[in-house]
């Protein structure tokens, strides 16, 4: 079975603060996203990225960024948090076909004070 | 800007109830179709990709059907149980969005016993 782990399953940190949201797949896929999902508005896509050190913007990539330095870990970086990013954070990977579904993580809900 | 809309929002239904739900997406560039269920405190556990027009799939008392030309997908749960409590997402992804899943809102489910 593929496992994707998130490092936290809450979190809470300060305005200002530096956020790092890890993600680890055990699968060797090459394709990994970070989603964020509020109320309402299903899961938006942050960023993703189809290959080590290789990432692209999502929908909403405005203060964030990621890191992938090796296959199986995909950071989420909020450089300097602030509240409206207050969420929950879901990790995700697949080997890329349309046909194969996404594997998740378990979601980080980060609350920023 | 690629738009999918689930309806509704929210359903409360009986135990043994049967219920069906609606995805809406772009019928143009389809690609495939993917259903997910994610339980409180869980992550997100695909149930159906669908790529051809007319599909239907079934696993157990959940099933889906896939009308592309028109741009939507109905998911059926037939004998509603407790343990079908759950927000189901659907996402899109077309042909020329190189693995960027857009997904809806959601609906989310309440059984009640």
């Amino acid at each position: 079975d593929v496992k994707v782990t998130q490092s936290s399953r809450y979190l809470v940190k300060r305005t200002g603060e530096k956020v790092f949201l890890e993600c680890v797949q055990d699968m060797d896929h090459e394709n990994m996203f970070w989603y964020r999902q509020d109320p309402g508005l299903g899961l938006r896509l942050i960023y993703f990225s189809y290959d080590v050190k290789m990432k692209e913007k999502g929908d909403i990539p405005e203060g964030y960024s990621v890191s992938r330095e090796k296959k199986e870990r995909f950071s989420l970086i909020l450089e300097s948090a602030s509240t409206n990013q207050t969420s929950m954070y879901l990790c995700a990977s697949v080997v890329f076909s349309g046909n194969s579904p996404l594997h998740f993580g378990n979601g980080t809900r980060l609350t920023v004070t | 800007i690629l738009n999918v809309e689930q309806s509704p929002q929210s359903l409360h239904v009986q135990e043994g109830d049967s219920t069906n739900f609606t995805c809406s997406f772009p019928s143009s560039n389809f690609y495939a179709l993917h259903w997910y269920r994610w339980e409180t405190a869980k992550s997100p556990e695909a149930l159906f990709v669908m790529t051809l027009n007319g599909d239907e799939k079934k696993k157990g008392r959940i099933s889906a059907t896939l009308n592309t030309k028109e741009g939507y997908s109905y998911l059926y749960i037939k004998g509603s149980q407790p343990e079908d409590s759950a927000t189901y997402l659907c996402a899109f992804l077309g042909s020329s969005n190189t693995g960027k899943l857009i997904f809806g809102q959601g609906t989310t489910l309440q059984v009640k016993p």
